[in-house]
């Protein structure tokens, strides 16, 4: 079975505070994203990867940044939290080929206060 | 209109019960397609992928309509433990494209 595993289940931090969301999958997947996920709102897309060093911006990057130096991990940056950025945050992981399906962690919840 | 869409619900229904719901796409070149069960402040976990013949798994089917750009659930039997939210997604041309509907949210009562 596909494990990703995301590093904190709950996170509170501070107006203004870098945060640090980490991300680590064990089936060599080249594939990696990042989510958040609101009410009402469904999945959105921060940013993916689909190599070592290679980033890409999804729908919603502004306020975000990436780190993928190793294959298996894939980092979410925050750069100075803000409360709008309250949410559920979803990292995933998948093989190449249009068959196949996303692999969750199982979220990480942050409150910015 | 968005282009990936799915009535919200809830759809409440009795145990023992089949319901069905649908998931309407706009992009006609879309590529793959999956449903997705998600339990209530946990993350996604794959149900099934949606393949152009229709497939079973057990008491759930999916089915894909590319004439009319949907795809389809359905639970026969349905159990108390069916209760969730079900995601649709689907991927467009790319690896990289995937959009999500923002759910349908079944609950099953007893």
């Amino acid at each position: 079975d596909v494990k990703v595993t995301q590093s904190s289940r709950y996170l509170v931090k501070r107006t203004g505070e870098k945060v640090f969301l980490e991300c680590v999958q064990d089936m060599d997947h080249e594939n990696m994203f990042w989510y958040r996920q609101d009410p009402g709102l469904g999945l959105r897309l921060i940013y993916f990867s689909y190599d070592v060093k290679m980033k890409e911006k999804g729908d919603i990057p502004e306020g975000y940044s990436v780190s993928r130096e190793k294959k298996e991990r894939f980092s979410l940056i925050l750069e100075s939290a803000s409360t709008n950025q309250t949410s559920m945050y979803l990292c995933a992981s998948t093989e190449p080929g249009r068959s196949s399906p996303l692999h969750f962690g199982n979220g990480t919840r942050l409150t910015v206060t | 209109r968005k282009e990936v869409e799915q009535d919200p619900g809830p759809f409440n229904v009795p145990e023992g019960a089949t319901v069905a719901f649908n998931c309407t796409y706009s992009n006609s070149a879309s590529q793959s397609f999956f449903w997705y069960r998600q339990d209530c402040r946990k993350e996604p976990k794959l149900l099934m992928s949606v393949y152009s013949s229709g497939n079973e798994d057990g008491r759930f089917t999916a089915q894909l309509n590319r004439a009319s750009q949907y795809i389809s659930l359905l639970i026969r039997d349905s159990k108390l433990s069916d209760s969730a939210t079900y995601l649709c997604v689907v991927r467009g041309d790319s690896n990289y494209q995937l959009i999500w509907g923002a759910g349908t949210k079944l609950i099953i009562k007893p």
